[in-house]
């Protein structure tokens, strides 16, 4: 079926050092979310693209959507320890408006 | 505010055991989700609603049923509890069928043990 790749599982980084997590659909979607999820907690949107090649920042957060809106990265420059959590990608398929959730990729604070 | 709220936050539950697990919505969205979410695993959708009294089955919905008898509340029951079944549990809503945006607002979550 339909499948959402995120990648890498887990990443560790030293305080100030940059993340990045990437997303990848084998089929095209309408719009890419992205959601944090924080040690304890539930997920909590952070923000939507929906065109091709759209760019937006939130602060030190960088979210890119593919060209072909099958593929998606998020990027934190200069991680601090608030950055801590799991970060999830969910695309709505074109196809049938259902949303497909990536694995998620925890970020992990190196004291 | 969108707000979503689970009947409990922790859950201990013997093998056989019928479980029911209710969420509410007080936003009046049309969808409501439930998923399981494991190490590693991410968020699996078990089941899903896009109107009072429908329902669809989501990746992994053996061993689970679900009721939606009124629009803002959506229920997820296991019928004979098993251990396999140990996870925390989130629901979610979202506004409306068809829309491109369909941004999910989730509850706090219950984290279920099987004994």
């Amino acid at each position: 079926g339909q499948q959402v790749m995120q990648i890498p599982q887990y990443q560790h980084v030293q305080e100030g050092e940059d993340f990045t997590t990437y997303c990848n659909s084998s089929t095209t979607l309408s719009n890419i979310q992205w959601y944090k999820q924080r040690p304890g907690g539930h997920p909590v949107f952070l923000i939507q693209l929906v065109k091709s090649g759209e760019v937006k920042k939130q602060k030190r957060l960088t979210f890119q959507f593919g060209e072909a809106k099958k593929n998606s990265s998020l990027h934190i420059t200069a991680t601090q320890t608030t950055d801590v959590g799991t970060y999830f990608c969910a695309g709505l398929l074109d196809s049938n408006y259902q949303l497909i959730w990536g694995a998620g990729t925890k970020l992990i604070i190196k004291p | 505010d969108v707000k979503v709220t689970q009947s409990s936050r922790y859950l201990v539950k013997r093998t056989g055991e019928k479980v029911f697990l209710e969420c509410v919505q007080d936003m009046d969205h049309e969808n409501m989700f439930w998923y399981r979410q494991d190490p590693g695993l991410g968020l699996r959708l078990i089941y899903f609603s896009y109107d009072v009294k429908m329902k669809e089955k989501g990746d992994i919905p053996e061993g689970y049923s679900v009721s939606r008898e009124k629009k803002e509340r959506f229920s997820l029951i296991l019928e004979s509890a098993s251990t396999n079944q140990t996870s925390m549990y989130l629901c979610a809503s979202s506004l409306d069928p068809g829309l491109v945006d369909e941004t999910q607002y989730f509850g706090p979550g219950t984290r279920l043990l099987v004994l």
